[in-house]
């Protein structure tokens, strides 16, 4: 059964810190890797997504994310958090032997990003 | 349409009621996914669609859920007799195709309180 893990609630850091929100997951087979982010009262927002080829997968608002296959991680990480990056963020994965889109999503992780 | 849009934003609803939601997928999407976001937790899978097909209705909750789609285009979420463990925020979401590799787009979401 595919499954994700976001081992932290909440992630706390200061304004211009670099951030790591964590993301484990299991699939059987090739796992395609997702990251969301949900501001208050919004929907999700898609952030990044892993598929194949480079590990490091850069995408919106300056964020990125690692694929690390032996860790089967995939861990959201920015270089100089903002404020406005204070939100709530959710990792998905789908798996290659599936035949199904389902996108199976870990608990959130709420960031918490202190001037 | 320009996003996935989802209707009413909120419903409050008397134990007991039958309530139907509604989403609007992006113009064109032939994917459209159902999940349930309770207060404070994850998402959770409901139902997907390809076209007017669900393949996938292993997340209903109970027989008094139900969806449908028509004309590859709008889908409605009917819960009969609500109960209160039915209150949350029922989330939309298109993608271009069922494919592992492609995103999701989510509504802003429908709050659903049973009283």
């Amino acid at each position: 059964a595919q499954s994700v893990a976001q081992p932290e609630d909440q992630v706390n850091v200061a304004e211009g810190n670099p951030l790591t929100v964590k993301c484990t997951y299991s699939v059987s087979g090739n796992p395609y890797l997702f990251w969301y982010v949900q501001y208050p009262n919004r929907g999700l927002q898609f952030l990044l997504k892993y598929i194949t080829g480079d590990n490091l997968v850069k995408g919106s608002y300056g964020f990125e994310a690692e694929f690390n296959k032996s860790q089967t991680s995939f861990h959201l990480k920015k270089p100089s958090a903002l404020v406005s990056d204070s939100a709530l963020y959710f990792c998905a994965v789908r798996s290659g032997s599936s035949n199904t889109g389902k996108l199976i999503f870990g608990q959130g992780t709420t960031l918490q990003v202190k001037p | 349409g320009a996003g996935v849009s989802q209707s009413p934003s909120n419903k409050v609803t008397e134990k007991g009621k039958d309530v139907e939601l509604r989403c609007d997928p992006i113009s064109g999407h032939t994917a459209l996914y159902w999940y349930r976001q309770r207060l404070g937790q994850g998402l959770e899978f409901l139902i997907y669609f390809q076209g007017n097909s669900a393949p996938d209705k292993s997340g209903l909750p109970s027989d008094r859920f139900s969806a449908e789609r028509t004309g590859e285009s709008v889908s409605t979420l009917t819960i009969q007799r609500t109960q209160q463990e039915d209150s949350a925020v029922y989330l939309c979401a298109s993608s271009l195709y069922v494919s592992v590799n492609t995103e999701a787009f989510f509504g802003q979401g429908t709050r659903l309180t049973v009283v």
